[in-house]
């Protein structure tokens, strides 16, 4: 079974304060890890995935296997990054996405 | 690009009554998905189809029913409208997913059982 766990519900910060929001997940296979986002009154849409080793709007996130997590940062918060964030994993199986429960990040000026 | 369309936007239903949710993509992919969103609860599948004529349960697929006749549409129906399915419904598809591949999401269904 494959299960991702974000800790935090609610995670509020300062504009300009470094960011990190957690994700950890359990799969016993070697797994694909996303991060979806959904700003107010938007539809959720992809912020970056694992495999591409990007960084879309000054946020990053590492795949740490050993300790199975893929946590999201940015070293300096803005308003606008205000937003429902969601950790994803998809197994090598394929077929289905599984989300964490999502984390609301408010920045706050 | 029209994308993933749902309708409605927004229904109020009573306990016991039936309803379908619509969903439609124009981007020719196979794998196709609905999930409900509950505040805290993050996002829960409940059915996904891998194409035409073939679905199958998700994380909680009790009290929905899907079908997929064609590659575009997913509708997701609900037979006897319960409190506990007052939620905001997300359609979503995908090429496949694997690699590199993304969701892309519709805009929701909010629906309320009273």
């Amino acid at each position: 079974a494959q299960r991702v766990t974000q800790p935090e519900k609610l995670l509020s910060v300062f504009k300009g304060a470094p960011v990190e929001l957690k994700c950890n997940y359990s799969y016993s296979g070697s797994p694909e890890l996303f991060w979806y986002v959904q700003y107010s009154r938007q539809r959720l849409q992809l912020l970056l995935r694992h495999i591409s080793r990007e960084s879309i709007k000054g946020f990053t996130a590492d795949l740490n296997k050993g300790e199975t997590s893929f946590h999201l940062k940015k070293p300096f918060a803005q308003e606008e990054d205000s937003a429902m964030y969601y950790c994803a994993l998809a197994g090598t199986s394929g077929s289905r996405l599984t989300f964490g429960e999502g984390t609301q990040l408010t920045v706050n000026p | 690009n029209a994308g993933v369309t749902q309708t409605p936007k927004f229904r109020i239903l009573k306990i016991g009554q039936s309803m379908t949710l619509q969903c439609a993509q124009d981007m020719n992919h196979n794998y196709m998905y609905w999930y409900r969103q509950d505040p805290g609860m993050g996002l829960k599948l409940i059915y996904y189809s891998v194409g035409a004529g073939i679905t199958d349960k998700g994380e909680v697929p009790n009290g929905y029913n899907v079908s997929r006749s064609t590659t575009e549409d997913f509708p997701l129906r609900l037979e006897l409208a319960a409190p506990s399915q007052t939620s905001v419904y997300f359609c979503a598809s995908a090429g496949r997913v694997q690699t590199n591949e993304k969701l892309f999401f519709g805009s929701g269904t909010q629906l309320s059982v009273l």
